[in-house]
């Protein structure tokens, strides 16, 4: 089992919907961070959180320490929001999850 | 600031060659990470530096494998010999304090070894 999982995988949807993807860790961890990777491959980091919620123009990440559980969601999806969310976790050392993802489409 | 460079963008090399990738991390920044990112493997941090030295090195895969920080501006990760199972896009990153500040990633290098 990985110590860092996403959900789904792949998500495919409309533009305008809200769209909800998630990462749970088994480990300890002292911060977490959303990272999105554009299809030409270039890597953004969206989010650091430690605790409660953040929030960034169309974008909401949130954080339960006690259920070692993050989301991050997108409201009124946008065909350029098509990307892969990666969910990395940092600890003892730095953690991957494998990605999500993600196609809007118009 | 012109952000994270990396250089080259793109790489072929034949196996046994020499490969060396070159990072500029952001000017301030104390902390630079190296990233591979592979199909089957995702993405892996193989080395991180705080101040020009090198804090964690637990992913560097094997004695083929170098990084160096001589100063802080600039980072190389060196392959000798390369060997096609490294083929891969190498990331740069760097924050301001390590893994707990934001980190501005560099355009990567996609190496192929033939």
């Amino acid at each position: 089992k990985n110590e860092v999982e996403q959900s789904p995988q792949n998500l495919t949807a409309q533009e305008g919907e809200f769209i909800t993807i998630n990462c749970s860790y088994s480990v300890g961890i002292s911060a977490l961070h959303w990272l999105q990777q554009h299809p030409g491959g270039g890597i953004v980091s969206l989010f650091m959180l430690s605790s409660g919620k953040k929030k960034h123009g169309r974008l909401i990440a949130t954080i339960n320490i006690q259920e070692k559980h993050s989301s991050l969601h997108i409201t009124a999806s946008h065909p350029r929001d098509s990307a892969v969310y990666i969910c990395a976790v940092t600890g003892d050392k730095l953690i991957f999850g494998t990605g999500t993802r993600l196609q809007v489409f118009p | 600031d012109a952000g994270v460079i990396q250089s080259p963008r793109h790489e072929v090399t034949e196996m046994g060659q020499e490969v060396t990738l070159r990072c500029k991390p952001i000017s301030g920044h104390n902390s630079l990470f190296w990233y591979r990112q592979t199909m089957m493997r995702g993405l892996e941090l193989l080395i991180y530096f705080n101040n020009n030295v090198p804090i964690d090195d637990s992913g560097m895969p094997e004695d083929r494998f170098s990084a160096k920080m001589p100063n802080a501006s600039f980072s190389t990760l060196k392959i000798q010999p390369s060997e096609p199972r490294d083929s891969a896009v190498y990331f740069c990153a760097s924050s301001t304090e390590g893994y707990y500040t934001e980190a501005f990633f560099g355009q990567g290098t996609r190496l192929t070894v033939v």
